[in-house]
């Protein structure tokens, strides 16, 4: 399978504890993107990459999020002294730039429950 | 704050039936991109759009981007159980701004 994957596929943890998530994207694709999905709501954007430069942050992501791709490769999100608002889907989704259009594959997510 | 409106949403029809599911916005789009989604996993790209008036099928399913690149529609002929799932539309505004921004979705159910 040569798509976007992610893991762990299910967290649970409990108020306060830092969590993890990896994503490796197709592996030609220089772009790589982090979604938050709460129930009921489409993804909403947090951060992107474009080779390892981070390039831009959403508001959504505070203090006590951080995102890396080291080698512009693999990504990494953590999320530091989690809350219970955190609770939600983490999608992860790559693209190839140089194109007319710049469609972006999905992981098939990390679901996060923070107790 | 979602500047993509999608509607209906929920749709549960039955086997057999047709269905259009709409995505506007006030906003021009570079392109727009419609997605399906299953409980517990991510969405699974259907098409892209990007020309104004451009129609794309993909077997039982036609997309038409509007002419002025604000919306867009999914069309569904003889919907079958297994087209249930979560429809969701995704747009950039090019340039250098890659995200996506998304709708919240069509849910639609096809009862057999």
């Amino acid at each position: 399978d040569t798509g976007v994957s992610q893991d762990p596929r299910h967290k649970i943890t409990k108020r306060g504890q830092n969590v993890t998530f990896r994503c490796d994207p197709i592996s030609e694709h220089n772009r790589l993107y982090w979604y938050r999905q709460t129930l009921g709501q489409g993804p909403e954007f947090l951060t992107y990459f474009q080779n390892e430069a981070q390039l831009e942050k959403s508001r959504l992501l505070s203090d006590r999020f951080s995102a890396e791709r080291p080698k512009g490769s693999f990504s990494t999100l953590e999320i530091q002294r989690t809350e219970q608002g955190d609770s939600a889907m983490y999608l992860c989704a790559s693209s190839l730039s140089g194109r007319s259009t710049d469609t972006q594959y999905f992981g098939p997510g990390t679901r996060l429950t923070v107790l | 704050t979602q500047l993509l409106e999608q509607s209906p949403q929920f749709l549960s029809i039955q086997e057999g039936e047709n269905l259009t599911v709409y995505c506007n916005s006030s906003s021009v789009f570079s392109s727009l991109q419609w997605y399906r989604q299953e409980p517990g996993e991510g969405p699974v790209l259907l098409v892209t759009v990007v020309t104004g008036g451009e129609v794309k099928k993909l077997k039982r399913l036609t997309f038409q981007f509007g002419d002025a690149r604000k919306d867009s529609s999914l069309h569904i002929t003889a919907a079958q159980p297994g087209d249930t799932g979560l429809y969701l539309c995704a747009a950039s505004r090019g340039g250098s701004n890659y995200k996506l921004t998304f709708g919240k979705g069509t849910l639609l159910t096809v009862n057999p």
